[in-house]
């Protein structure tokens, strides 16, 4: 009865290559998130899509691409992986793009990138 | 722009000391939310507070409270009598009224020593 989900909990993989982290969520929320969180805990927000559109994308590097196929999941693909993207990944939802609500957080994807 | 500072980047204490983490934050919205998120040693992120900024009342949940000082642009965190099960990093955010976008302040990494 997880919240919110994502998987893989672990990714290990080798600099160049392509790699994906699902997120799905059962709160029925209508905006979802993704945050990095670097090696110094610092926790940065990359993107936000409500209802499957778009409406946060930070300063991130188009190595990295969000897909919404429906309101529930946000999935994040990541190109040609580099040292420094080696962090946490964590989803998280709200209720609606309101600023009031509390964001719900999955437990997060550690990923390595050697 | 939206800045949080938490100035303390590590708080030792011994149990059942009280301890404050401090958090302050920079916003020209004059509507805006702030938040506090714990990340214990498992790493998932837990809701703790939500406060809007024209809600200055201070709040104490068991153990837990908070003082809000809109003056000082503050949201302090108390914990009365800590326990080792409080030690975790806290995080306070702050979001605009528009949009979820939680700006995390650094973290303060609280341990509580038996």
């Amino acid at each position: 009865d997880t919240a919110v989900s994502q998987t893989p909990k672990y990714l290990v993989t080798q600099m160049g290559n392509d790699k994906s982290i699902k997120c799905e969520q059962n709160l029925g929320h209508d905006t979802m998130y993704w945050y990095k969180q670097d090696s110094k805990k610092f926790l940065k927000i990359m993107f936000s899509y409500n209802n499957k559109e778009l409406i946060i994308n930070e300063t991130v590097p188009n190595r990295f691409s969000p897909k919404s196929p429906d309101k529930a999941h946000l999935n994040l693909h990541i190109n040609s992986l580099e040292l420094g993207d080696s962090a946490v990944y964590f989803c998280a939802s709200s209720p609606r793009d309101g600023s009031y609500n509390e964001q719900f957080f999955g437990p997060g994807t550690r990923l390595t990138v050697l | 722009a939206q800045k949080v500072t938490q100035a303390q980047t590590e708080i030792s204490v011994v149990e059942k000391e009280d301890v404050t983490l401090d958090c302050v934050y920079e916003t020209r919205d004059t509507t805006y939310y702030l938040f506090w998120y714990k990340q214990p040693p498992s790493g998932e992120l837990v809701f703790l507070i939500r406060r809007n900024s024209f809600d200055e009342q201070n709040e104490i949940s068991g153990r837990y409270s908070w003082n809000f000082q809109k003056s000082t642009s503050s949201f302090n965190f108390t914990i009365t009598a800590s326990q080792v099960v409080d030690s975790a990093v806290y995080f306070c955010a702050l979001t605009p009224p528009s949009y979820g976008k939680l700006t995390f302040g650094q973290g303060t990494i609280l341990t509580v020593h038996p």
